[in-house]
């Protein structure tokens, strides 16, 4: 089984209106950490913002927020105000604490951003 | 403050050929090291990774190897490179803690 699965492949957002994409993840272990990666078209892989599964409130780092919901094994991240420059790919990814130092990527949603 | 070196950036060798790209930390002691792999438009493959000198998890059997010869230092070679090892390879180190990975630009290695 995937251990975290992004089932958007492509998506589109209008400039200045807000974007949500989707992440699921699969995991027995109870201490685990979810994160949230932007790609640029050159390749370097930005750490955007972290959720841990203890953690009472949902996460939040500037225009970027993820929308974390325990039962449904879920860690959308929300990105506000998009601008043009947020045109990427997006990776989620989780990391597994009491088993491993792994961690386990998604296959990632490109956002293309409309001017 | 933490910084992570990989190199080269772009590499282009013929099948056959040997590969070895190395990855340096520097401002950290004992991290864990990753080797990522992404092909074109795909997401990230871990390949490696070593919790210490010495200390090598292979994810994925293929012609790849990796050692770590040092604490802040993590290599990834081949002996005869494959038109399938193409692609982008991204080292990465993350503190033992429930921190995020912090990636190097990444090495665009074609084979031809």
């Amino acid at each position: 089984a995937q251990k975290i699965t992004q089932t958007q492949p492509g998506m589109f957002v209008q400039e200045k209106e807000a974007v949500t994409l989707d992440c699921t993840y699969d995991t027995s272990d109870p201490s685990y950490g979810l994160f949230w990666y932007k790609q640029p078209s050159s390749g370097e892989m930005i750490f955007l913002i972290y959720q841990g599964s203890y953690d009472q409130q949902n996460a939040t780092e500037g225009r970027y927020s993820l929308n974390f919901q325990k039962a449904r094994k879920s860690a959308n991240l929300v990105i506000s105000a998009s601008q043009l420059g947020d045109s990427a790919m997006y990776f989620c990814a989780m990391r597994e604490f009491n088993t491993g130092n792994q961690f386990y990527f998604g296959t990632g949603t490109s956002l293309t951003v409309i001017p | 403050s933490q910084t992570i070196h990989q190199w080269p950036a772009t590499l282009v060798q013929p099948v056959g050929s040997p590969l070895s790209l190395e990855c340096t930390v520097e401002g950290t002691s004992n991290p864990n090291l990753y080797w990522y792999r992404q092909a074109a438009g795909r997401g990230l493959q871990l390949l490696f990774y070593s919790v210490g000198i010495g200390q090598i998890s292979s994810e994925v059997p293929q012609n790849l190897s990796a050692s770590r010869p040092q604490d802040r230092q993590f290599i990834l070679s081949s002996k005869k490179l494959l038109l399938s090892d193409s692609g982008f390879y991204l080292c990465a180190w993350s503190p033992r803690s429930n921190s995020p990975l912090h990636f190097g630009n990444g090495t665009r290695l074609t084979v031809t």
